[in-house]
């Protein structure tokens, strides 16, 4: 019952944008979205309660949509800096949280 | 402030040994998690606590023991170890309940089992 994110993996170059999906097969309540680097604890980017609301991060922003299951976060004039793995997650069963499958994301020169 | 805490950043184990893997967090959070993440993999949910005395388990608990006699302090036990618990396991605490709130990480502990 693991979150599904698309796609694997991404190659942007600097300057490029990039849009990761999550879907679920169970209604969700909320979105997390993290990041992690290689070697590091993942890191709390931003959280998405239902009502469709988009929200904000620099120049990271994502949306949810309960209705359909999902959520997608969009990366905007990617800078090497976002380079990593992104994990949406979410709670499903009582208080258990699952990571989804995991994007990585590489942006080059 | 230190946020969540874990101790030690490296292990090595024979199998067989048993060990626990400590984590304290100094911000007065009720919710604490243990999770495991293979390489190459996500995170998954071994343990986590609501309060002191409440444990529960979560995706992977199979060879894991965890207890919570304080607000502060959620260590993680192993029994046998076993080379399939060769993982990055990663402690962290929230305010309230993940449907609303952000969890904080510790560094986390690389463990092999050989």
């Amino acid at each position: 019952q693991q979150p599904v994110q698309s796609p694997q993996a991404v190659i942007l170059r600097e300057g490029e944008d990039a849009v990761i999906n999550c879907s679920s097969s169970k209604a969700l309540y909320s979105v997390h979205w993290y990041r992690q680097k290689h070697g590091e604890a993942p890191v709390f980017l931003m959280i998405l309660l239902k009502g469709g609301e988009q929200k904000g991060h620099e120049k990271i922003s994502a949306s949810f949509n309960e209705k359909k299951q999902q959520s997608s976060l969009y990366l905007t004039a990617s800078q090497l800096s976002y380079s990593g793995t992104y994990f949406c997650g979410t709670v499903l069963t009582g208080n258990q949280f699952y990571f989804g499958t995991g994007t990585s994301l590489t942006v080059i020169p | 402030n230190a946020g969540v805490t874990q101790t030690p950043k490296f292990r090595i184990l024979k199998i067989g040994q048993s060990m626990t893997l400590q984590c304290t967090q100094d911000m007065n959070h009720n919710y604490m998690y243990w999770y495991r993440q293979d390489p190459g993999m996500g995170l998954k949910l071994i343990y986590y606590s609501v309060g002191a005395g409440i444990t529960d388990k979560g995706e992977v608990p199979n060879g894991y023991n965890v207890s919570r006699s304080t607000t502060e302090d959620f260590p993680l036990r192993l029994e046998l170890a076993a080379p399939s618990q060769t993982s990055v396991y990663f402690c962290a605490s929230s305010y309230g309940l993940l449907a609303k709130n952000i969890q904080y990480f510790g560094a986390g502990t690389r463990l092999s089992v050989l």
